[in-house]
């Protein structure tokens, strides 16, 4: 899997987006871009995936440079539930075999009131 | 709908004692995960289930740990005579077939080896 860079906190009002970086500057053509999220105490929760085109679901959306080597995490209205630590990870999505989770460090999103 | 589902929520148990910790996953998920997470850590991988496929045992840290998946639904992870390095909390996560193969995470059990 593709190394990711994110930094290591940001701070966000309540009510603005927030936007989180995430650096793969090394990604494959076959490696997708995806995020996760773990508030404190809890397990991590999934919120969305992309190849190469946008994507948007009810949680974010997801901008992938045309070049594959950055994408942002787009939380459109954050809220004091947000407050969470954010994981970037790029792998290939494959079916039929273990493809166990591997979190680096990620980003500790504070979402201010 | 039903989310990964884990019980107990928190164990504490002694030195030596065995524990089952227990993972029902979303219905229809062929893959189940087990993970531990040390206090302030990463995700550690212990085991994969697919479908009737022998189990993936590679991040079984000794043979005091075992899991088992019945009939493809619910899943026991054993630990025999815990030590207190077994303190974590273990998560259970569940991913649909196909090429998505995101994983839905179970809320975890805090095990606690005094």
């Amino acid at each position: 899997d593709a190394k990711t860079t994110q930094p290591p906190s940001m701070d966000c009002a309540e009510g603005r987006a927030a936007n989180l970086p995430c650096n793969h500057s090394t990604i494959s053509g076959n490696e997708y871009v995806y995020w996760y999220r773990q508030i404190h105490s809890q397990g991590p929760q999934y919120i969305i995936h992309g190849l190469k085109n946008n994507e948007t679901n009810e949680m974010a959306s997801l901008i992938i440079t045309e070049d594959r080597k950055s994408s942002t995490l787009i939380l459109p209205h954050a809220t004091l539930r947000d407050t969470a630590v954010y994981y970037c990870i790029v792998r290939v999505a494959t079916s039929g075999s273990a493809r166990q989770l591997t979190f680096g460090s990620g980003t500790q999103l504070t979402v201010l009131p | 709908g039903a989310g990964v589902s884990q019980s107990p929520s928190n164990k504490v148990t002694e030195k030596g004692k065995d524990v089952e910790l227990r993972c029902d996953p979303i219905s229809g998920h062929t893959a189940l995960y087990w993970y531990r997470q040390s206090l302030g850590q990463g995700l550690e991988f212990l085991i994969y289930f697919q479908g009737n496929s022998a189990p993936d045992k590679s991040g079984l840290p000794s043979d005091r740990f075992s899991a088992e998946r019945t009939g493809g639904s619910v899943s026991t992870l054993t630990i025999q005579r815990t030590q207190q390095e077994d303190s974590a909390v273990y998560l259970c996560a569940s991913s649909p077939t196909g090429a998505r193969n995101e994983q839905f995470f179970g809320p975890g059990t805090r095990l606690t080896v005094l």
